[in-house]
C-alpha cells in the first residue's frame, strides 16, 4: 500500500518561520511535491524534489531524504496570506500523483 | 490561457440519478487526471489520460464511475446510480509536454452533494 503521513495543524505567528513534515511509504517514488490549497480553492503547485536536499523557490524551501522516506516544507517569514493546507505528494510508477492527508496552517498576526 | 475550466461548479443531486461533470483543461495539455477529495482530506486519484488514451484508472474506483476524452481535449466524469458516500469535489488536472510532471494545474473543482 502507500501511505502518506503529516501533520494535521500547525500554527504560527506571522514573520515565523514554520516546517512542515511528511513520510511516505510507497510502492514506487519518483519524487516528492508540496501543494498549496487555501480554503475553497484549487490546489497549486509550490515544489518538487527529485534528488535529496534542499530546494528554495522564495521564502519557500523543501527538502527530502530518500534514505529515510521523508521530506520537509519550509515557510520563512510567515504572512497571512499563507494560512492554507499544505500536501506532500509522491510521484509513484505510475506517473501519478499520491496525495497525503494535508497540513493545515494557521497563521496568527 | 485560461486556465482548467470544470463545469458545474455545484451539483446537487438524489441518490440514484446519474451525473455528469465536464472538465477544459489548459489547451494543449495531454494529460488529464480527475481526482476526488473530502473535506480534511488530499485529493484522491480516479484516473488520468494521455490524449485520448485511459492510462489507468483507481482499483477502489467502483465501476459505477466512468469517465472519457473522447477528443484528447475535455473530459467528462459520470458517476451513476450514485450514492451519498459520492458526495466530495471532483478535481480535475492537467500538464503538458516540457512542464515537470509534478507540476499539475487544478480547476476549481466540481462540489458534489447526494441527498
Amino acid at each position: 500500500g502507500q501511505s502518506l503521513e503529516q501533520p494535521s495543524e500547525v500554527t504560527a505567528v506571522e514573520g515565523a518561520i514554520v516546517q512542515i513534515n511528511c513520510t511516505y511509504q510507497t510502492s514506487g517514488f519518483y519524487g516528492l511535491s508540496w501543494y498549496q490549497q487555501h480554503d475553497g480553492g484549487a490546489p497549486t503547485f509550490l515544489s518538487y524534489n527529485g534528488l535529496d536536499g534542499l530546494e528554495e523557490t522564495g521564502r519557500f524551501s523543501s527538502f527530502l531524504s530518500r534514505s529515510d522516506s521523508y521530506g520537509y516544507l519550509l515557510l520563512q517569514e510567515l504572512q497571512m496570506k499563507d494560512s492554507a493546507s499544505y500536501f506532500c505528494a509522491v510521484t509513484d510508477e505510475g506517473d501519478k500523483l499520491i496525495f497525503g492527508t494535508g497540513t493545515r496552517l494557521q497563521v496568527f498576526p | 490561457d485560461t486556465g482548467v475550466s470544470q463545469n458545474p461548479r455545484h451539483k446537487i443531486t438524489k441518490r440514484g440519478q446519474n451525473v455528469t461533470f465536464r472538465c477544459d483543461p489548459i489547451s494543449e495539455h495531454n494529460r488529464l487526471y480527475w481526482y476526488r477529495q473530502t473535506l480534511g482530506q488530499g485529493p484522491e486519484f480516479l484516473t488520468y489520460f494521455q490524449n485520448e488514451a485511459q492510462l489507468e484508472k483507481s482499483r477502489l474506483l467502483s465501476d459505477r464511475f466512468s469517465a472519457e476524452r473522447p477528443k484528447g481535449s475535455f473530459s467528462t466524469l459520470e458517476i451513476q446510480r450514485t450514492e451519498q458516500g459520492d458526495s466530495a469535489m471532483y478535481l480535475c488536472a492537467s500538464r503538458g509536454t516540457g512542464e515537470l510532471n509534478e507540476k499539475l494545474f487544478f480547476g476549481s473543482g466540481t462540489q458534489l452533494s447526494v441527498l
